[in-house]
């Protein structure tokens, strides 16, 4: 079946030290996307990229790094320089059509506690 | 700006009920609207997408109906049930594709 799978589901990190998030998608889409969730916060989008080795800063892009080095990998980077970083990071992927877009597909998510 | 408001942010009813749950948006200039259901400690699955052009959409159960010069959405669920029980988010398209995000109604089904 095709689908987004994040991994590990479960992340602990002391502060000061950098971590890596990763997404991987069999679903053949161009786009994906990272977002963070905070309790009683809508989704808020941290990158985001339509096509293999491009990618556009989000709304909170500081103190997260990515790459999109292959169409089915968008792994996140959280940095020492992120302020507040203990949150549930989704990643998401679909199709983007011209002049509109399909539907998003989410992984399970990763939930970062940073100490 | 475009904000995206969900009102309540949490709503618990008998199972077999009829509900609608809201969501409000300041700018009508959107591509579509889409509902969202998570469950706990999950990622999200897509319900239902209306496109701009659209007053409504069925899948099942729910419906979704979508006012642009009023701003509003409401998605309806007939006959609830107990697996029915989750957070629902709308999120709305911007002009450049991102989506808006409201920040959800947390929905309980007491058997």
């Amino acid at each position: 079946d095709g689908g987004i799978t994040q991994s590990p589901k479960y992340l602990f990190r002391k502060e000061g030290q950098n971590v890596t998030l990763s997404c991987e998608q069999n679903l053949n889409h161009d786009a994906m996307y990272w977002y963070r969730q905070d309790p009683g916060q809508g989704l808020r989008l941290i990158y985001y990229s339509q096509i293999v080795n491009d990618f556009q800063k989000g709304d909170i892009a500081e103190g997260y790094s990515v790459s999109r080095e292959k169409k089915e990998s968008f792994p996140l980077t959280v940095t020492s320089a992120q302020k507040n970083p203990t949150a549930f990071y989704l990643c998401a992927s679909n199709i983007v059509w011209t002049g509109d877009n399909s539907p998003l597909h989410f992984g399970n998510g990763t939930r970062l506690t940073v100490t | 700006k475009q904000e995206v408001t969900q009102i309540p942010a949490a709503l618990s009813v008998p199972e077999g009920e009829n509900l609608v749950l809201n969501c409000s948006f300041t700018d009508s200039a959107i591509y579509n609207l889409q509902w969202f259901r998570q469950d706990p400690g999950k990622g999200l699955t897509s319900l239902l997408l209306i496109q701009s052009s659209q007053r409504e959409q069925t899948s099942g159960r729910l419906n979704a109906s979508l006012d642009k010069s009023s701003g509003r959405s409401t998605l309806y669920i007939a006959a609830s049930q107990p697996g029915d029980s989750a957070t629902y988010l709308c999120a709305v398209s911007a002009p450049n594709y991102q989506l808006i995000w409201g920040a959800g109604t947390k929905l309980i089904i007491k058997p």
